[in-house]
């Protein structure tokens, strides 16, 4: 993968309300989408992934949806508390075992 | 208790000096990776190593060197031939490299060259 675009770059939402990355992708060869979170001083951490034969996976709050033809995924973060506030990177790869990074999405979570 | 060590948090020095980064990890992970982060932009990767004695440059290698003599240890020296070194740097590693997406990041080293 070469070119990962990541949307919105900053985010501000009302705690208890939904909040939606979008990223697009430009290889279709690509077949693994991870999502990371990266809190302030600290290196990012994997939150939740989803491989190319999937088309959406759920973890409590936390969902990622992929659309293959359309060649886009999004990160839906429900229920918004303040400790959801970080930068959050999606990134693909696909057969040369490398990960392409977004340029991540700064989210602010007003209480 | 198991992670990814790198030190120094902060590192300062002058242009034209070369500097070296420590990453540390005791997860018995094979593959490491060196990342840099700039703000505005994702993680670009600068180096990977899939085994002992083993690495290959990623997208942005120029003026940056790496040893892998050890499974734990992955230094990385950013030379004096990196021209705009002031950034952010992040080390991770991962069972292998084809879990590359579920590497572990350490807590990172922020570079000013001054």
């Amino acid at each position: 993968g070469e070119n990962v675009e990541q949307h919105p770059s900053t985010l501000s939402v009302q705690e208890g309300d939904s909040a939606v990355i979008k990223c697009t992708y430009s290889d279709s060869a690509s077949n693994y989408f991870p999502w990371y979170k990266q809190e302030l001083g600290k290196g990012p951490q994997l939150i939740i992934d989803i491989r190319s034969n999937v088309g959406e996976k759920k973890d409590q709050r936390i969902a990622v949806t992929l659309n293959k033809t359309a060649k886009h995924f999004s990160l839906h973060i429900t229920e918004t508390q303040p400790e959801d506030s970080a930068v959050y990177f999606c990134a693909e790869r696909s057969n040369d075992y490398k990960l392409s990074f977004g340029a991540g999405t700064t989210v602010t979570v007003r209480a | 208790d198991g992670g990814i060590t790198q030190s120094p948090k902060y590192l300062f020095r002058k242009e034209g000096q070369n500097v070296t980064l420590s990453c540390e990890q005791n997860l018995n992970h094979d593959a490491m990776y060196w990342y840099r982060q700039d703000p505005g932009q994702g993680l670009r990767l600068i180096y990977y190593s899939q085994i002992v004695n083993d690495f290959q440059k990623g997208d942005i290698a120029e003026g940056y060197s790496v040893s892998r003599e050890k499974k734990e240890s992955f230094p990385l020296t950013v030379t004096s031939a990196q021209k705009n070194p002031t950034a952010f740097y992040l080390c991770a590693s991962s069972i292998d490299l084809g879990r590359i997406g579920e590497q572990f990041f350490g807590p990172g080293t922020r570079l000013t060259v001054l």
